[in-house]
């Protein structure tokens, strides 16, 4: 498969284990939080998504955190299985940009 | 509904030439960004069309171009190519402009220049 990030920070999870991917993100004035989840030779992938008036917000067996004050986002996912192996990246939206994070590879182990 | 096609899939280019991407949005939306994706940069923002006008661009060359259509396909122009301008060009679509919502990704075109 295609390669989206040599040196990317790695997660490594048993299966089955709760995995927790965090993100600093750049502006304060951002309102608008994605994470998306890459596999390999495919494009970016909707997980879920947050607005900044809310603090938590949770989908099947994933649940984003949003800490405004410190800037930070994360994503923890339950049980998590060899299917969630992939890079999974933040996002924000800045004055109608979406602005990327460096991305974090899980892997899950069997 | 189908999902976001892109195409070509890959393509193989000299420096000096030019290339021209196809994206063909989720039926019903009218928002359609591009990216570049390479190892050391990341998912990169290009530009957003929205309703056949461009909202937003980010911070790449001139030689950067797009445009949307009425039936809000779109295509990516990149002239005069560059060796680092190698990478894989997603784009993605959206039924709010803006990047206020949820973005549906196509596959991407590898482009790889020589």
């Amino acid at each position: 498969g295609e390669s989206v990030g040599l040196h990317l920070p790695t997660l490594s999870v048993q299966e089955g284990d709760n995995s927790i991917i965090n993100c600093a993100y750049s502006n304060s004035a951002s309102d608008y939080f994605i994470w998306y989840k890459q596999e390999s030779g495919k494009g970016p992938q909707f997980i879920i998504d947050i607005r900044s008036n809310m603090d938590k917000r949770q989908g099947q067996r994933v649940t984003v955190l949003l800490n405004k004050t410190v800037k930070h986002l994360s994503l923890q996912i339950a049980a998590t299985q060899p299917g969630d192996s992939a890079v999974y990246f933040c996002a924000e939206n800045e004055g109608f940009k979406t602005i990327f994070g460096a991305g974090t590879r899980l892997f899950v182990k069997a | 509904k189908a999902g976001v096609t892109q195409t070509p899939r890959y393509l193989i280019k000299t420096r000096g030439q030019q290339v021209t991407l196809s994206c063909s949005p989720i039926s019903g939306h009218r928002s359609v960004s591009w990216y570049q994706q390479t190892p050391g940069q990341g998912l990169q923002f290009l530009f957003e069309y929205f309703s056949e006008t461009q909202r937003n661009k980010g911070n790449f060359p001139g030689r950067f171009s797009g445009r949307q259509f009425s039936n809000s396909r779109s295509e990516m122009n990149v002239s005069t190519l560059e060796l680092g301008d190698s990478a894989l060009y997603l784009c993605a679509s959206s039924s709010l402009a803006g990047g206020d919502s949820e973005q549906f990704f196509g596959p991407g075109t590898r482009l790889t220049v020589l």
